[in-house]
């Protein structure tokens, strides 16, 4: 079944710039959605369509995408950023949704 | 204020079915693709199934293909998931959610998201 590639985990200090990224070869034609969870909470989308950022979410994240990667970057990074990130989109033939296998970002 | 409410969730034994209710809230549902995703203890998110605004089209992911069912009322406003022959990989925080699908095809991801329902499959 098809993939989404994510790096396990991502670590940075207070301030710094944390970039997340996903891989997968649907990704040149399909749209990329990011999806941030905090421990024993929902998901909740911060990007959606590679790189636009839903109303409520900070200017402090943003989504680009180059060929088979995408990646979400988070500028200024604080502690409440601390959460599990996932990637989403579609498989070869745009109908079933696949995530990827999500990053923890800590914040040191 | 728009909501999704998952209930039903229960521990069951390995061979039984349960069936899973999203009751959503605060926004026209019949306009909504809805899913359901699963994350299994300490997993990431899988995504399960999912249903157009209009029932016409159904599609499920490989691992619970044949086992699993989702329906709608858009009359009560409510999703479902029909779960046969549950295993224990099937044990999971369910969650169900919405996305918005425009005449051109683009779509807004999973924007809205209920906070989930438990289910535990074991002897």
């Amino acid at each position: 079944s098809y993939e989404l590639t994510q790096p396990p985990s991502v670590s940075v200090s207070p301030g710094q710039t944390a970039r997340i990224t996903c891989s997968g070869h649907t990704l040149p034609k399909e749209h990329v959605y990011w999806y941030q969870q905090k421990a024993g909470q929902a998901p909740v989308q911060v990007i959606r369509k590679d790189s636009e950022r839903p109303s409520g979410i900070p200017e402090r994240f943003s989504g680009s995408s180059s060929g088979t990667t995408v990646t979400l970057t988070i500028s200024g990074v604080q502690a409440e950023d601390e959460a599990d990130y996932y990637c989403q989109s579609a498989d070869s033939s745009g109908t079933c949704r696949v995530f990827g296998g999500g990053t923890k970002l800590t914040v040191l | 204020q728009v909501h999704l409410v998952e209930s039903g969730g229960d521990m069951v034994q390995p061979g039984r079915s349960l069936r899973l209710s999203c009751a959503a809230s605060g926004f026209t549902f019949i306009r909504y693709t809805m899913h359901w995703v699963r994350q299994a203890p300490g997993k990431g998110l899988e995504w399960v199934a999912m249903m157009s605004f209009d029932e016409s089209d159904k599609y499920y992911a490989d691992s619970v293909k044949g086992r699993f069912t989702i329906s709608r009322d858009n009359s009560k406003n409510t999703l479902y998931l029909q779960m046969n022959s549950l295993r224990a990989e099937d044990t999971a925080v369910y969650y169900c959610a919405r996305e918005n699908i425009f005449d051109s095809g683009i779509s807004n991801g999973l924007d809205v998201w209920g906070q989930g329902t438990t289910v535990t499959v074991s002897s």
